[in-house]
């Protein structure tokens, strides 16, 4: 099965800097990944799915980067403020041909005022 | 708000006993996943139904089951609950009316369960 790593350490920068967080997956490589938000006692809420024949993908203040050569996947945040802080959660198919997701233990991010 | 919905939204219990969480999908989604968060083992998949039937397995104790309904909302039973059992339970939705799909998961506000 899939194994996903997150930075377990908490990243903090300041408000209007680039947050940049790393997904980094070992095994087979995923037809998909997802990125996720989770605030403290809540459900996780989708932010951005990129497929394994994009390069990148961009939503507004957020860009994901997959390279499938490296199994990794970057989430930056531009221009981040106050209200970004939150843990951010990656995920990918359990196994090759599932569309089930493994979850990533996430990554906080503390974005300081 | 993720159309999704979860009740209770807190449960206090002791060891040995039963509890029955319940989950209402997004409207049009046919697909329900139940998945339990714990501060030790992070967000794990328990089980996914699709229109009423089992559609795919994962990390579910034999001591949890679950079902889905003809009105689409779904529960997971929690039997002989044991202490470890307590964490955040959560229920996503997805798919509108496919069973398979790469598209985003919708979750809902869990189900805080607390085994003393």
């Amino acid at each position: 099965s899939q194994k996903i790593e997150q930075n377990s350490e908490a990243l903090n920068i300041q408000e209007g800097k680039t947050a940049t967080l790393t997904c980094n997956y070992t095994n087979y490589s995923p037809a998909y990944l997802q990125w996720y938000r989770q605030d403290p006692g809540r459900g996780p809420v989708f932010l951005l799915l990129i497929r394994e024949n994009e390069k990148e993908k961009r939503k507004e203040r957020l860009k994901v980067t997959f390279d499938t050569t490296l199994k990794q996947s970057l989430f930056h945040i531009t221009a981040s403020q106050p209200a970004d802080s939150a843990t951010y959660l990656c995920a990918l198919p359990t196994s090759g041909g599932s569309y089930i997701p493994t979850f990533g233990r996430g990554t906080s991010l503390i974005v300081h005022p | 708000d993720s159309g999704v919905t979860q009740t209770p939204k807190h449960l206090i219990t002791a060891t040995g006993q039963r509890v029955t969480l319940r989950c209402s999908p997004r409207s049009g989604d046919l697909s329900v996943y139940w998945y339990q968060q714990s501060l030790d083992q992070g967000l794990q998949f328990l089980i996914q139904y699709y229109n009423g039937e089992e559609r795919a397995k994962g990390n579910i104790l034999e001591r949890f089951s679950a079902q889905q309904f003809p009105d689409l909302h779904s529960e997971l039973n929690l039997s002989s609950l044991e202490l470890g059992d307590s964490a955040l339970y959560f229920c996503a939705s997805s798919g509108g009316g496919r069973a398979i799909t790469y598209n985003e998961q919708f979750f809902g506000p869990g189900t805080r369960l607390t085994v003393l």
